[in-house]
């Protein structure tokens, strides 16, 4: 069975800085993909970024990009210049093909600290 | 720039009652789900749906049930609500991209419900 593992419960960063959230995943399969979820105290779930497996580029949204070190099975997020807004939950997600249904870590409670 | 919606947003109840989560999406999507997450734990799959009259069970068992007469409609309903019960429940919705093969998740805003 496939299982996600955030290993950090909280971190914080202080505004401006940089912070990487590590997730590692474990799976036999070779065709899926890896997301990063933010979830703010509004309980909204907002996809922030995503990558597939089957790309070696690691995947970039703006402040936003991903670690992706397959052979390790390891998906880390990294912040880039912090905001305040940033402050949240974060959930590294995995799925099984296009179709297959999310398998989510526990999260890890990001605090940005002005 | 979801448009899923989910009532209530909170919920307080007494054990033994019968109660109905709704939730609704006008993005026309086929497939959608619920999910349960207990603070700090991780979100599990409950229900999930391929389209109309279709519902299965996920990864994790619930005493909870679903309907799916429409496509934009997803009811989650508890017979005999619990302390157990006490949980977030979230419903998404999404959409498969054909052209990158990636299936996009639309999460609505959630229930907190309490059983007393």
């Amino acid at each position: 069975a496939q299982t996600v593992t955030q290993s950090q419960p909280e971190m914080s960063v202080q505004e401006a800085e940089t912070v990487t959230l590590s997730c590692t995943y474990d799976t036999s399969e070779s065709d899926y993909y890896l997301f990063w979820y933010k979830q703010p105290p509004s309980r909204q779930m907002i996809l922030v970024i995503r990558q597939e497996a089957y790309k070696q580029q690691n995947a970039t949204e703006n402040r936003f990009s991903v670690n992706f070190q397959k052979a390790a099975k390891s998906f880390s997020l990294k912040i880039s210049d912090s905001q305040l807004g940033d402050a949240a939950m974060y959930f590294c997600a995995y799925r099984r093909g296009s179709q297959g249904n999310l398998i989510f870590g526990k999260g890890t409670k990001l605090s940005v600290k002005p | 720039e979801a448009d899923i919606y989910q009532t209530p947003r909170y919920l307080v109840i007494g054990t033994g009652k019968k109660i109905t989560l709704e939730c609704s999406q006008t993005m026309g999507h086929d497939k959608m789900y619920w999910y349960q997450q207990d603070p700090g734990m991780e979100l599990h799959l409950i229900h999930y749906s391929y389209g109309v009259n279709s519902t299965e069970k996920g990864d994790l068992s619930s005493e909870s049930t679903v309907s799916r007469i429409r496509t934009e409609h997803f009811p989650l309903t508890l017979e005999s609500a619990r302390p157990s019960h006490t949980s977030q429940y979230l419903c998404a919705s999404s959409e498969f991209f054909r052209a990158g093969g990636v299936e996009k998740l639309f999460f609505g805003s959630g229930t907190q419900l309490s059983v007393l």
